[in-house]
């Protein structure tokens, strides 16, 4: 079956620095892949996306490419701002017929001032 | 424009109650998802439905029962709560088999004492 493998948190790093989510997946056929951010008390928002390989989903300053050879979909920020500590998702939608979500575990990211 | 909408925000049953949680959406979507949030453990789907008067188990369905009578309403039953039903409980929708995102409620923090 279709699984997400993230990088364990909580990260935490000063403002300005450069982030770094790890995220690998496991699935049949060409899955879309996503990241949602889920910001303290509410629930999940998609952040980005990319539907085929080799694309490049961006939103808010965050970077994620689909790099099928390496089954990888890392989410990076050049500058991150105390306003980007959150919970982050990756998360997949499988084709051939997996059409539910599945989620990895989430990785909590703290900025600090 | 409402989204989906999950209610209520916190609950606390005793051991041995029933309950139900309420999740509507609002924009005809056809798919509909309840997932469980625990900590560290990402998200476990607990039952999913395709459409109105459709629904199937998901990966954690044990203690739990969904009906599915509309296309707006989706409500998850907790029969006999138990103190591993503590969770937080986010239910979500998306359009279509192809959707590319899922919209998500702010979740239900249940604690069960």
């Amino acid at each position: 079956g279709n699984s997400v493998t993230q990088m364990e948190g909580p990260v935490t790093l000063s403002e300005e620095a450069f982030l770094t989510i790890n995220c690998t997946y496991t699935a049949t056929g060409y899955p879309s892949l996503f990241w949602y951010v889920q910001y303290p008390g509410e629930g999940l928002q998609l952040l980005l996306k990319a539907t085929k390989a080799d694309d490049k989903g961006s939103n808010k300053g965050f970077e994620a490419t689909y790099r099928k050879e390496t089954t990888s979909f890392h989410l990076e920020k050049g500058s991150v701002q105390v306003s980007d500590s959150a919970v982050y998702f990756c998360a997949l939608l499988g084709s051939g017929g997996s059409y539910i979500p599945t989620f990895g575990r989430g990785t909590s990211l703290i900025v600090h001032p | 424009n409402a989204g989906v909408t999950q209610t209520p925000k916190f609950r606390i049953p005793k051991i041995g109650q029933s309950m139900t949680l309420q999740c509507t959406q609002d924009m005809n979507h056809n798919y509909m998802y309840w997932y469980r949030q625990d900590p560290g453990m990402g998200l476990k789907l607990i039952y999913y439905s395709v459409g109105a008067g459709i629904t199937d188990k998901g990966e954690v369905p044990n203690g739990y029962n969904v009906s599915r009578s509309t296309t707006e309403d989706f409500p998850l039953r907790l029969e006999l709560a138990a103190p591993s039903q503590t969770s937080v409980y986010f239910c979500a929708s998306s359009y279509s088999r192809d959707s590319e995102t899922a919209f998500f409620g702010q979740g239900t923090r249940l604690t069960v004492v």
